[in-house]
Formats: structure tokens, sequence, C-alpha cells
């Protein structure tokens, strides 16, 4: 199993672009999340989808749109880019909303010029 | 609201040396608490929960609720162990069901040799 996957590694954006961050996991699991990690600021959640055709925001939503796409598909969009959005993005699933283990991807590396 | 503090951003010891990474929470409701470890290069990945009582790679944490307390420990610190630590809070949503994790914002701890 590949776990957590997500696409891209890395990239580079100008002010005012969009872009999709795509995360599939593998692992049948119910519940997907999205978060940002920042310097100094932990991981701060953005955005969970508690089962298949349920979204919801979580601490820091704001300039980001998701979308579970099936069971195996969490997508998050920035829909116009800001250097604020500069960040280190993890989508993780589990079995079910917030329960046990988190299972992590490898990460999207985001530069907002 | 749920908070979850690490007081130290940077833990150093060497080698052999105990090893003990803070953790306090504030939370409303009955505390679930993990910690969660990123090795260099690599994604986050659970190390332990509170409801497992169990030890991982020689670590240990109690839960503490009249501290409101979930310190991560371990007595002889290895090399290997030089990683960022994240404490993290389950949340439970109005409608009683999980929400996702409150993540501190990390401890790098490094292990001198």
């Amino acid at each position: 199993n590949a776990g957590v996957t997500q696409t891209p590694k890395f990239q580079v954006l100008k002010t005012g672009q969009s872009m999709t961050l795509q995360c599939a996991q593998d692992m049948n699991h119910n519940s997907m999340y999205w978060y940002r990690q920042d310097p100094g600021m932990g991981l701060r959640l953005i955005y969970y989808s508690a089962s298949e055709g349920t979204t919801d925001k979580g601490e820091v939503p704001n300039g980001y749109n998701v979308s579970r796409l099936n069971k195996r598909e969490f997508s998050l969009r920035l829909e116009s880019a800001a250097p604020s959005q500069t960040s280190v993005y993890f989508c993780a699933s589990s079995g079910w909303t917030g329960g046990e283990t988190q299972y992590f991807g490898p990460g999207t590396r985001l530069l907002v010029l | 609201a749920q908070r979850v503090t690490q007081p130290e951003k940077l833990l150093s010891v060497f080698k052999g040396a105990p090893v003990e990474l803070k953790c306090n929470y504030s939370y409303s409701g009955s505390p679930e608490l993990f910690w969660y470890v990123q090795y260099s290069r690599q994604r986050l990945q659970l190390l332990l929960r509170h409801i497992s009582r169990e030890s991982i790679k020689g670590f240990t944490a109690d839960l503490n609720k009249g501290e409101t307390s979930f310190h991560l420990k371990k007595p002889f610190a290895q090399e290997e162990d030089s990683a960022m630590y994240y404490c993290a809070l389950k949340i439970v949503g109005p409608g009683g069901g999980a929400d996702g994790l409150t993540f501190g914002k990390g401890t790098h701890l490094i292990i001198q040799p």
C-alpha cells in the first residue's frame, strides 16, 4: 500500500494564480484532512472531510476550498494564491474522524511569490 | 477553545541523558492526546497515544488530568531520537463527532553525541 500520496511535491506560484493540491489514500479510510505547517506554528487544520460527500472548516480555512471527490481523494484548491499561503501542506487520513491514528502524506511545499 | 502548548521550541540533550518534552493542554471535554514525530525528510507519524498506555522506542507519556499535561519521557536518549515532536489533542465537534486534531507548535529535539 502506498498509504497517503500527495502531488505535487513542490510548486512555485505567483500571487493571484490558482492551483489544486491533490491527495489520495488507499487505506479505505473514511476521514481525510488538510493541514498547513509553518515555522513556529506547528500544524493547523485547514479543512477536513469526515466521510465521502462531506467537508468542514478547520482552524484556518480562509483562502482555500476543498473537494472530496470520492472516498480515496481529497483535493485542496487555492483560487487566488497569496504570499501568506507559502507553507508546507500535509494531507492525512484516518479510519474515522479524529479517531485513533492519522496517517500523513509526504507534504507539498508551496512558495507564493 | 482547545489549545495545546509545547513550551520548548528546541531541546538539546546529550546521548544517554534523560529526555522530557513538555505538553500542556486546555480542553473542556474528556481529552485524548497523542504524540507525533517527524524525522528529518520523513513524513509525520504517530509515536504514541495515551489511551494505549504503550511504550514506543523507549518513550512513554502519562496523561495527568490534574496538571492538564501529557509530557513525553525517555530515560536514555539516543542519537536517532533527534526529530520534531508534536503533541496533539483530539477535537470533538458540537455534534459529538470528532473534528480532527489540534497540534502544538512542536519541539525540535537534538541529541548530541
